[in-house]
């Protein structure tokens, strides 16, 4: 399994929104609607932010939002705040119950 | 509170061996897979495998399949992460992670451990 592709980066200033593309194929992101997303922190364990493509846990802000459309799901910041600052990664099923990751994107905000 | 708590920071020799573990509590252990992931210092997370404690039933990724094994012990809800011969290049962070998944239904992480870093040199 090829890790899925995400931008090594974006950025947008506090209050404004940035979407992250995660890539896959048709045996994985566009196969099944098993997408998650992860925040992760510098020196921190990651964090789950979304799940089945759009569901949210809870304790999660509503500003976080996914979405998925073929091979391509993403992942919205809405009204980004300081510390929303982080390392994202989608992940995704890939059939045979094994899971792949995305290759992470640094979120800066400006 | 559902929690996965890690041991901790190991340092050893190319060639030594290693089990890191993964302790579950506020959860029925039995009844949800865990799964590892690795951290290569500065890199992303790569999927390495999983096990569904209750009757020991493993996946591994195919980059992982035949360099680690992962194993639990029941009775004191804990699973394993072992090497039986370690390279330099096993030196990384490794999370294990609660996996929620019912085919055809859901397959996501959503209670992680703190991760165990593992430096191998010489």
């Amino acid at each position: 399994q090829s890790a899925l592709t995400q931008p090594p980066s974006a950025s947008g200033s506090p209050g404004q929104s940035v979407t992250i593309s995660c890539t896959g194929t048709n045996s994985d992101v566009g196969g099944y609607n098993y997408v998650s997303w992860y925040q992760q922190h510098p020196g921190k364990a990651p964090k789950l932010m979304i799940y089945e493509v759009s569901k949210r846990p809870s304790g999660v802000p509503d500003r976080f939002s996914g979405s998925k459309s073929g091979n391509t799901a993403s992942l919205t910041v809405s009204g980004l705040q300081a510390e929303d600052e982080a390392d994202y990664y989608c992940s995704s099923y890939a059939g045979s119950m094994i899971g792949v990751f995305g290759t992470g994107t640094k979120v800066t905000v400006l | 509170e559902v929690q996965l708590v890690q041991s901790g920071a190991e340092v050893k020799k190319p060639g030594e061996s290693l089990r890191i573990s993964c302790t579950a509590s506020g959860y029925s252990f039995n009844t949800y897979w865990i799964g590892w992931v690795r951290q290569m210092p500065g890199k992303g997370l790569e999927w390495m495998g999983i096990i569904y404690p209750d009757h020991s039933d493993t996946t591994y990724s195919p980059s992982f399949q035949g360099q680690v094994t992962i194993s639990v012990d029941k009775s004191i809800s804990t699973a394993y992460l072992q090497w039986s011969s370690l390279r330099a290049s096993d030196t990384a962070m490794y999370y294990c992670a609660r996996l929620r998944y019912a085919s055809g239904s859901t397959y996501y992480m959503d209670v992680w451990g703190k991760g165990t870093t593992v430096t191998v040199s010489s």
